[in-house]
């Protein structure tokens, strides 16, 4: 079956330490991206990816670092520097672009992991 | 200002009765639109893209408004399982192309 698989699905940090969170996927697609979603909020973007090694900042990058070392795998750190980092974290990916020209297309999203600071 | 922009509800309907959800979205340039459903503590879930001339999927019903900039979600005969926060979103163009903007959502509430 093909998918995102996002672990784990609950994460506990310390004051002080920095936490990876993992994302995989095997439907071959190009773009990756993480999101943040507080309670009652809509998701923000924290980066995304386009291509293998290379990454952008979203919205709220700051205290996250991200890498793109394989297609499959996007894996975020939370860093000691975001002081608020209780949240629902979300990842996703999607077929970059059509053949048909400039567009979009629809993000398919793991299910999540939700991160509290012990 | 922001991307897309939702009421955020909360709707709360009878079950089968008929439920519309708006929203606006400001790049005028975006060509790409989708209606996502969320249920509570869980991802979001693709219910549908929305095309130019509007399209249908079983009871659900997408129009999009170039001129006036809004997307509209419309739900006939609503079940309790279309109980969910339904998300808009519009798709970035130019340097943003591959993003998506969300809005903060719907929340549906239908009821027995």
């Amino acid at each position: 079956d093909g998918g995102i698989t996002q672990s784990p699905k609950y994460l506990f940090r310390k004051e002080g330490q920095n936490v990876t969170l993992s994302c995989e996927q095997n439907l071959n697609h190009d773009a990756m991206y993480w999101y943040r979603q507080d309670p009652g909020q809509g998701l923000r973007l924290i980066y995304y990816s386009q291509i293998v090694n290379d990454f952008q900042k979203g919205d709220i990058a700051e205290g996250y670092s991200v890498s793109r070392e394989k297609k499959e795998s996007f894996p975020l750190t939370v860093t000691s520097a975001q002081k608020n980092p209780t949240a629902f974290y979300l990842c996703a990916s999607s077929v970059l672009r059509t053949g048909t020209g400039d567009s979009n297309q629809p993000q398919h999203f793991g299910d999540g992991t939700r991160l509290s600071i012990l | 200002r922001k991307e897309v922009e939702q009421d955020p509800g909360p709707f709360n309907v009878p079950e089968g009765a008929t439920v519309a959800f708006n929203c606006t979205y400001s790049n005028s340039a975006s060509q790409s639109f989708f209606w996502y459903r969320q249920d509570c503590r869980k991802e979001p879930k693709l219910l549908m893209s929305v095309y130019s001339s509007g399209n249908e999927d079983g009871r659900f019903t997408a129009q999009l408004n170039r001129a006036s900039q809004y997307i509209s979600l419309l739900i006939r005969d609503s079940k309790l399982s279309d109980s969910a926060t339904y998300l808009c979103v519009a798709g970035g163009r130019g340097s943003t192309l591959g993003r998506l903007y969300f809005g903060r959502g719907t929340q549906l509430t239908v009821w027995p």
